[in-house]
């Protein structure tokens, strides 16, 4: 079945330190995928997705590419922002079927200090 | 943008009685709502998938008898944990599909439930 693994947090950084969160998928096919991110007190928000390989998804300075060969999709942003303090989960949705549930990972953890 | 509004944000039952927890699309007609359910460190699992006017579709080893999904409107679905035990406690959140926007899903801020 489908699965996704990330990184296990809390990740610590200093603001404007260089942020990545690590993300791993198992599925068939080409499926979509997202990373959603959760504010403290707020639902979980679609931060950016990919649909394709090779694709990258960016939003708010982050950036995160659909890689097939190591079938990753790491988020990156080059400087945290306290304001970034957060969970991000990882997500994918299959490749066909016309579902769109999604999978998710557990979620990281994010916590940038001043 | 389009809001899920869920209620309550947390609450605190003793075992043996029943919570109800609503999930309402404020701003955009919901064909079809789901129920997550996370325990700490673990990933969002999937309960159940529900379509308006529809029974809800359950996942495996999720006990629908336990578990009871209500999805009368376009715009409000409910789960009510009943005969809530100990080991019910968690989170749970719901999301919602735009009928209109396919593949986009929107999230509740979801429900941390401790049953005493």
């Amino acid at each position: 079945g489908n699965s996704v693994t990330q990184m296990e947090g809390p990740v610590t950084l200093s603001e404007e330190a260089f942020l990545t969160i690590n993300c791993t998928y198992t599925a068939t096919g080409y499926p979509s995928l997202f990373w959603y991110v959760q504010y403290p007190g707020e639902g979980l928000q679609l931060l950016l997705k990919a649909t394709k390989a090779d694709d990258k998804g960016s939003n708010k300075g982050f950036e995160a590419t659909y890689r097939k060969e190591t079938t990753s999709f790491h988020l990156e942003k080059g400087s945290v922002q306290v304001s970034d303090s957060a969970v991000y989960f990882c997500a994918l949705s299959p490749a066909s079927g016309g579902s769109y549930i999604p999978t998710f990972g557990r979620g990281t953890s994010l916590i940038v200090h001043p | 943008g389009a809001v899920v509004s869920q209620h309550p944000s947390w609450v605190i039952c003793k075992s043996g009685t029943s919570v109800k927890i609503e999930c309402r699309s404020l701003d955009f007609q919901a064909t079809t709502m789901f129920w997550y359910r996370q325990f700490p460190k673990q990933s969002l699992m999937l309960m159940a998938t529900s379509n308006e006017g529809s029974k809800a579709t359950y996942e495996q080893g999720v006990e629908k008898d336990k578990f009871l999904i209500n999805h009368a409107s376009l715009t409000l679905s409910t789960l009510t944990v009943t005969s809530a035990h100990p080991e019910d406690s968690s989170f749970y959140i719901c999301s919602a599909r735009d009928r209109g926007i396919g593949e986009k899903l929107f999230f509740g801020s979801g429900t941390q439930l401790s049953v005493l």
